[in-house]
């Protein structure tokens, strides 16, 4: 079974360029988290839909960072005018319905993310 | 705010060396605890969890306790193999009040194993 997918792998852009990363999810998996980590860190947390909604957008850092997920299963993080503070790897993890505080999350294997 | 702190690597052993990884964690409420583990070229996966206090996660070998009343959940395994060789994750897991269960992990500690 495929697990959850993203897209680029790697992704090399200048400083104020626009940027898409996508994640296609598990199947059936109605949750979905994207997470940023930074070199010698551990993943911080940036959004997560239910659905087709963001039930949570508290760790976008600010408005340049928006999220999507038109029909509920795959969603794309969006960065508009990157700054060299941007790079680091995107991590997107999806979990099954009712997964609740203890559900395990299923986690891609990440878009690296470097601004020049 | 939650907050997880785990020893600093990188820690190298010798096969068949006894591992420890600590792992402490601030959290309000009653949160369940995690270690995931990364092998090079490799997402983030699930190793064990433990959902309350004195609850044992375990998975291939290795073991984790959770410790409330020293907010610890330290990773242990006896023998170590070549194959165990990746960066660990501790995590806790709440409700952030905002709709979502979020993980806040900790920084990784990466382990090499030497034949």
């Amino acid at each position: 079974g495929a697990g959850v997918s993203q897209t680029p792998s790697n992704k090399v852009t200048e400083k104020g360029k626009y940027v898409e990363l996508r994640c296609d999810p598990i199947s059936g998996h109605t949750a979905l988290y994207w997470y940023r980590q930074s070199l010698g860190q551990g993943p911080e947390f940036l959004i997560y839909f239910q659905g087709t909604g963001a039930a949570d957008d508290s760790g976008l850092p600010n408005d340049r960072f928006f999220a999507v997920r038109p029909e509920g299963s795959v969603s794309t993080l969006k960065i508009q005018r990157t700054e060299r503070g941007d790079s680091a790897v995107y991590l997107c993890a999806s979990s099954p319905p009712n997964s609740g505080v203890a559900g395990e999350l299923f986690f891609g294997e990440g878009s690296r993310l470097t601004v020049l | 705010g939650n907050s997880v702190t785990q020893m600093e690597g990188p820690v190298t052993l010798s096969e068949e060396a006894f591992l420890t990884i600590n792992c402490t964690y601030t959290a309000t409420g009653y949160p369940s605890l995690f270690w995931y583990v990364q092998y090079p070229g490799e997402g983030l996966q699930l190793l064990l969890k433990a959902t309350k206090a004195d609850d044992k996660g375990s998975n291939k070998g290795f073991e984790a306790t959770y410790r409330k009343e020293t907010t610890s959940f330290h990773l242990e395994k006896g023998s170590v193999q070549v194959s165990d060789s990746a960066v660990y994750f501790c995590a806790l897991s709440s409700y952030s009040g905002a709709g979502s269960y979020q993980l806040t992990f900790g920084k990784g500690t990466k382990l090499s194993v030497i034949p």
